[in-house]
């Protein structure tokens, strides 16, 4: 079952701050983060690995609660190259060592000048 | 920064032709991966490969895929006869386990227009 994200789209002006959401019903071994633009490749973000993680990349950072299999991804002081669709892909706890990702529905980021 | 390669950016077909999708996947990766993307909707996984056997499908992935490293660098994806419905964005991705960490890079896409 996939993961759900919200909201599902976000529309901020430069420099305010944003946190996309991803939820699951089934207990999570990862949860990766991806951000695509119109046209593109999903690009890798973060990894976040039960236990609880929080991450930072720059001014993009991400936790991971594992008791409630949710992870959020915080953005703060947006700039416009953050606009994008934000997916969250999941790696079941006990599934195979083979890396399955399952992705949510993606959020969509606009951000104006 | 290596990069996974994927070719032809762009196929159009006509229905019941057989397509064949090609990806280079970085260079010391292990793991290998075929996902695709509907317009407009999320990422969904199809296949799985590593030591040289499909390690996981989903239901998707019917007997009309198929996928092959016949060499030592490229990974392909045939559909045997294409039908309306594959018309997607295909998305090849490779990763090099390292520890508990499996992070996957993608390629830019090929978009299969099926007519």
């Amino acid at each position: 079952q996939q993961p759900v994200q919200s909201p599902q789209a976000v529309i901020l002006r430069e420099g305010e701050d944003a946190v996309i959401n991803c939820s699951s019903s089934k207990a999570l071994y990862s949860v990766h983060w991806y951000r695509q633009k119109h046209g593109e490749a999903p690009v890798f973000l973060m990894i976040l690995l039960k236990g609880g993680e929080q991450k930072g990349h720059d001014k993009i950072s991400a936790s991971f609660n594992e008791k409630k299999q949710q992870s959020s991804l915080y953005l703060t002081a947006s700039q416009l190259s953050y606009s994008g669709t934000y997916f969250c892909g999941t790696e079941i706890l006990g599934g195979t060592s083979y890396g399955k990702l399952t992705f949510g529905q993606g959020t969509i980021l606009t951000v104006h000048p | 920064e290596p990069e996974v390669t994927q070719t032809p950016s762009h196929q159009v077909t006509q229905m019941g032709q057989e397509v064949i999708l090609r990806c280079v996947p970085i260079s010391n990766h292990l793991y290998f991966y075929w996902y695709r993307q509907i317009l407009g909707q999320k990422v969904e996984f199809l296949v799985s490969f590593y030591n040289n056997e499909i390690s996981e499908k989903s239901e998707i992935f019917d007997d009309q895929f198929s996928v092959e490293r016949p060499d030592g660098s490229n990974f392909t994806l045939k559909i045997r006869s294409t039908k309306l419905e594959d018309s997607a964005m295909y998305f090849c991705a490779s990763s090099f386990r390292l520890g508990t960490k499996n992070i996957q890079y993608f390629g830019a896409g090929t978009r299969l227009s099926v007519l």
